[in-house]
């Protein structure tokens, strides 16, 4: 059974630099020609799609939030990482690690419990 | 303001059956994009319950089902049980975004 868990800090200040990583346990996260991605959810808001990442390292980003997020892989540990830089308050936020066979609305099949980030001076 | 509509939330007695709308436009659902629902119980990961508009993933119960339309969709829950207690998702994708779009989600709550 695959899972997926999210790990980091869950405590920022505004211009910090936030650092998850998901560790990924029960497959190769190389195998199988799956897409590794984050999402996150505002407090009192819906979820939003962050970025997704390929195993070969391709990656997709939100546009809006694409000067800011990066997302690599690590396959020697089986994991995958998110980097947000110079956030704010508006990146408070429940992260979610998930799986997916690709980035054009396809479904996530797999998802971390999530962390939650908050982001406070 | 999330760019797929839910309702916030939604309610009805065990054994009734429930309805959560996802109202998109033209350049997501209306576009032919396929619509997924989420499932998240308290404290849990999302789980994936109905994928591709109406497919249940193996161990989704048949209470659960999909529904499309020209820009909108559907979930569907009979016989409603305590254990459906949960916040609902859908999710689909938007060409002038360029990436996946969620709802807001739906707080569904068994009398």
């Amino acid at each position: 059974q695959l899972q997926l868990q999210e790990s980091g800090p869950g405590l920022l200040k505004p211009s910090e630099t936030l650092s998850l990583t998901c560790s990924v346990s029960g497959d190769s996260i190389t195998r199988n020609n799956y897409y590794w991605g984050w999402i996150r959810q505002p407090p009192g808001k819906g979820l939003e799609w962050i970025g997704s990442l390929f195993y070969s390292g391709t990656t997709f980003y939100r546009q809006s939030l694409k000067s800011r997020v990066t997302i690599s892989i690590d396959t020697s540990k089986n994991q995958f990482s998110l980097k947000l830089t110079s956030v704010t308050a508006a990146d408070t936020a429940i992260y979610y690690c998930a799986r997916s066979l690709g980035v054009w609305g396809d479904s996530y099949d797999y998802w971390g419990q999530g962390t939650l980030v908050t982001v406070s001076s | 303001q999330s760019v797929l509509t839910q309702p916030p939330s939604v309610s009805g007695a065990p054994g009734q059956r429930v309805t959560i709308s996802c109202t998109g436009s033209s350049s997501n659902i209306g576009a032919g994009y396929d619509v997924h629902w989420y499932q998240r119980l308290p404290g849990t990961a999302p789980k994936l319950l109905i994928f591709a508009n109406t497919n249940r993933p193996s161990g989704v119960p048949d209470r659960f089902s999909g529904s499309k339309s020209v820009t909108s969709a559907s979930l569907a829950i009979t016989g409603l049980q305590a254990e459906d207690e949960a916040d609902y998702f859908c999710q689909s994708y938007d060409a002038s975004l360029g990436g996946s779009i969620f709802g807001g989600g739906t707080k569904l709550t068994v009398l």
